[in-house]
This record gives structure tokens, sequence and C-alpha cells, in this order.
């Protein structure tokens, strides 16, 4: 059974910080990884789907990378803004079904 | 274009009533989920459809029914509500099937709160 695992489950940091946001995944038997963003009270909406044969995708300040060999993901947000602020959530796909992680929880400061 | 929208926002039950909630999808697509997320649990399929008249079950389908009579709409249903369903309902649509080869994304409707007394 396929888990799916991101630590640390919150992360404050201050505006203008390049951070980096950890996926893992137990299973690299995975058609791909999609990054999602949840707004408080909000549903989900899709950030960026890299496909198995792929090793990255890039959209304005996010990259995210896969490296299913480890069974890792990253998403990388460049100069992050307080409007960054929200849950992210990854999620394999494999079997007909997505496997989601918990969520990491980002507070950009001002 | 409204994309994907779920009716009611917010509802509480009491034990042992029934009652559906609806979701609708403007994007003609093929694929519709109904998940769950509960706090410390992620989100978790409770039944999908690959097109109108079909449905599926997910990982957690025991308590719901599910129905796709139009291709626009996905009803999920609670014969008889329990407290372990309290958690937030989410609806979900895609063009191609989730977790399979060439998947596009999936796009997510607002959700619903209910709580089950």
């Amino acid at each position: 059974k396929q888990e799916v695992t991101q630590i640390p489950a919150a992360l404050s940091v201050p505006e203008g910080e390049n951070l980096v946001l950890n996926c893992s995944f137990t299973d690299s038997a995975i058609y791909n990884l999609q990054w999602f963003r949840q707004d408080p009270g909000k549903g989900l909406t899709s950030l960026l789907l890299i496909q198995s044969s792929q090793r990255e995708q890039t959209s304005g300040r996010l990259n995210a990378s896969l490296d299913k060999s480890s069974g890792r993901s990253t998403l990388y947000i460049a100069a992050s803004q307080p409007g960054d602020s929200a849950t992210y959530l990854c999620a394999t796909g494999a079997n007909s079904k997505l496997t989601f992680g918990k969520g990491i929880t980002l507070s950009v400061r001002p | 274009n409204a994309g994907v929208t779920q009716t009611p926002k917010f509802r509480v039950l009491k034990t042992g009533q029934s009652m559906t909630l609806l979701c609708a999808q403007d994007m003609n697509h093929e694929y519709m989920y109904w998940y769950r997320q509960d706090p410390g649990m992620g989100l978790r399929l409770i039944h999908y459809s690959v097109g109108e008249g079909t449905t599926a079950k997910g990982e957690v389908p025991d308590g719901y029914n599910v129905s796709r009579l139009k291709k626009q709409n996905f009803l999920l249903g609670l014969e008889s509500a329990a407290p372990s369903q309290t958690s937030v309902y989410f609806c979900a649509s895609s063009y191609r099937l989730a977790g399979g080869p060439g998947e596009d994304t999936q796009y997510f409707g607002p959700g619903t709160r209910l709580t089950v007394l």
C-alpha cells in the first residue's frame, strides 16, 4: 500500500526566503506525482503535475522535482510571499487513484 | 464557467438521519470523485465514476452510496449518518482517470462541511 509522507507538518518562514517542501513515497510504481495548494476552508488547486517519465516541472516561482528511484519529490518556492501561505499537499497517482500526503501548512511572515 | 460546485456548503445532521450531497461540473469531464478530508488523515477516496451511469468503490466506501445519472452530476448519499462521518467532503472531476497514465489535473469543488451529532 502506497504511503505518502510530508514532513514537517508546518513551516514558518520570513517573506523573500526561498524554500523547499519535501514529499516522500514508499512505492515507486507511479504514473505521476502532483502538488496541490489548499487555502483555509477551500478546495484543492493543482499546482504542478510531473509524469513518471519527467524529472521536473516549473510554473512561475514554483519548481517541482521527482526522483522515483529514491521515492522523493520536492516543491521549490522562490522568493516566498505572504500570499503563498497555505497548505501544500503532494499526491502520487497509480492504480486508478491518487494517494495524498497530509500536507505542509506554510506561513510566510511579512 | 463555474467549474466544480458542491451543495450544500455546511450541514448538521443527527445520528441516523440521511442526506445527499450534490456535485456538479460544467467542464464535460468523464471522471468524477468524492473524497473526505479528516484532520491527521489526509484526503481519502470514497467513490468515483468513470462515466455517466457508472460508479466504483474507493478506499473508504462503507456507509456511502453514489449515483451518476447525468454526466455533469455526481451525488453522494448517506443513508444513516454516524458521528464517524463528520468530515469535510470534496468532489473533484477530471478529463482523464486520476492515477492512470496520461493523467491531467483534477479540479476540486469548495467542499461540504458535515457534522453528525
